[in-house]
């Protein structure tokens, strides 16, 4: 089945640099979604990108969408200790419901 | 508030036990599914509904069922014929916007 990838599996910053993660994906989709894990906890919904869309902004995130090369990535700006979790990108198959497929994640820390 | 419950936090069962995973939401969304998440990996779909007394397997549905009697319940049940059952397990539910999903918190199911 289709399932997103991201990229880099760990990532490690500075307090206030920003971060940034990719997702790949292989074939068309209806929408892709980012969503946060804090560690044992269930999944938060970031923001959600269609497939007619390139950009998309919520507060200090910015996802972009290139479906020409199948990839989106999520930027976090000016990042904060609290933004340490893990990142799912998850992809929504065109035609079907709402099903969508996640990836394995981007573990990030935010070192204050 | 609205949202999605799932109990118990944390389950023990013994081999061979049949145990069921509860997974309420007062969201009124019409989609609701279940994801089995092992540890350093994403998430992967057990079971879907999207209408009540319908319901559809996913991508490793073998070893478990599942009832969706009423919109607000879709309970989960593990059964002796799951061999590797210890995981995290989140439920999650879904509007007819497609706006993503809302998660439950989870529950973390272990073999004794």
């Amino acid at each position: 089945s289709q399932q997103g990838e991201e990229d880099p599996q760990a990532l490690s910053i500075q307090e206030g640099e920003n971060a940034t993660m990719n997702c790949s994906y292989k074939t068309s989709i209806n929408n892709l979604q980012w969503y946060r894990q804090n560690s044992g906890r269930g999944l938060v919904h970031l923001i959600l990108i269609r497939s007619n869309e390139r950009e998309k902004h919520s507060g200090r995130l910015r996802v972009t969408l290139d479906t020409s090369k199948k990839s989106s990535s999520l930027l976090i700006t000016a990042s904060r200790a609290a933004d340490t979790a893990s990142y799912f990108c998850a992809t929504a198959y065109s035609g079907g419901y709402q099903k969508v497929t996640f990836g394995t994640g981007t573990k990030l820390q935010v070192i204050p | 508030d609205g949202g999605i419950t799932q109990s118990p936090k944390y389950l023990f069962r013994k081999e061979g036990q049949n145990v069921t995973l509860s997974c309420e939401q007062n969201l009124n969304h019409d989609a609701m599914y279940w994801y089995r998440q092992d540890p350093g990996q994403g998430l992967r779909l057990i079971y879907y509904s999207q209408i009540v007394n319908d319901f559809q397997k996913g991508d490793i549905a073998e070893g478990y069922s599942v009832s969706r009697e009423k919109k607000e319940s879709f309970p989960l049940t593990v059964t002796s014929a799951q061999k590797n059952p210890t995981a995290f397990y989140l439920c999650a539910s879904e509007s007819r916007d497609n706006y993503g999903y809302t998660f439950g918190s989870g529950t973390r199911l272990t073999v004794v």
